[in-house]
């Protein structure tokens, strides 16, 4: 069974920083894109960041590059997300997902809470 | 970045409806449109692709439709596990973008 759990959500004071943690199973990991999808409190779903299989491609979207960075552990089977310079608009539901050979996500993970407020 | 415009935006019908999502790309996508459902405190769940296609293990009262800039999820006859948030998803290219989602509700 694919299972994605997501871990290291918190309340944060603005401009912090802040690692999350994604632990794969129930798949071969070391070979699917894997994404962070955020939602905010009372909008939609917003995809942040994906990375390719073996780590070397990473793509953002342009509202948080160059403060999010994706990375991924093959041998623990495990995704990150390091957050700096942390806003109030990051305040969100942060989701893992797996990716089908092309871009849609076929399993989710239930998400960790990130509160950015002072 | 490529537009996703859902409507409406909040649906009410009961057990046992047939109801249909509308989902509008900016711009051509082909058919790379995907459909999720997604419970208050739960996982997303993946419900089709590549806008027809049903994921495994998802009943086939739901149905997607359409290709280039307009697109409709179907479920046939609305079951009480079915209320939930819907948000359609293009990945024809970068930035992936979702829509605003579609709550369906108990009427």
């Amino acid at each position: 069974e694919v299972q994605l759990v997501e871990s290291g959500g918190g309340l944060v004071q603005p401009g912090g920083s802040l690692r999350l943690s994604c632990a794969a199973s129930g798949f071969t990991y070391s070979t699917y894109w894997m994404s962070w999808v955020r939602r905010a409190p009372g909008k939609g779903l917003e995809w942040v960041a994906n990375i390719n299989p073996d780590g070397t491609q990473k793509k953002y979207v342009d509202s948080v590059r160059g403060r999010l960075t994706i990375s991924r552990d093959n041998a623990k089977n495990s995704l990150s997300l390091q957050i700096n310079s942390l806003r109030v608009e990051d305040t969100a539901v942060y989701f893992c997902a797996r990716q089908t050979s092309r871009d849609a996500f076929d399993f989710w993970g239930q998400g960790t809470v990130v509160t950015v407020s002072s | 970045d490529i537009q996703m415009t859902q409507s409406p935006s909040t649906l009410s019908a009961s057990i046992g409806d047939r109801v249909t999502i509308t989902c509008r790309a900016s711009q051509g996508i082909s058919n790379w449109l995907a459909w999720y459902q997604q419970k208050p405190g739960k996982a997303p769940k993946s419900l089709i692709y590549v806008a027809s296609s049903l994921q495994s293990g998802v009943p086939s009262r739901f149905s997607g439709s359409g290709s280039g800039t307009d697109f409709t999820l179907t479920i046939s006859c609305l079951q009480p596990e079915d209320f939930a948030t819907y948000y359609c998803q293009q990945y024809d290219s970068y930035p992936i973008t979702f829509g605003q989602g579609t709550r369906l509700e108990i009427k």
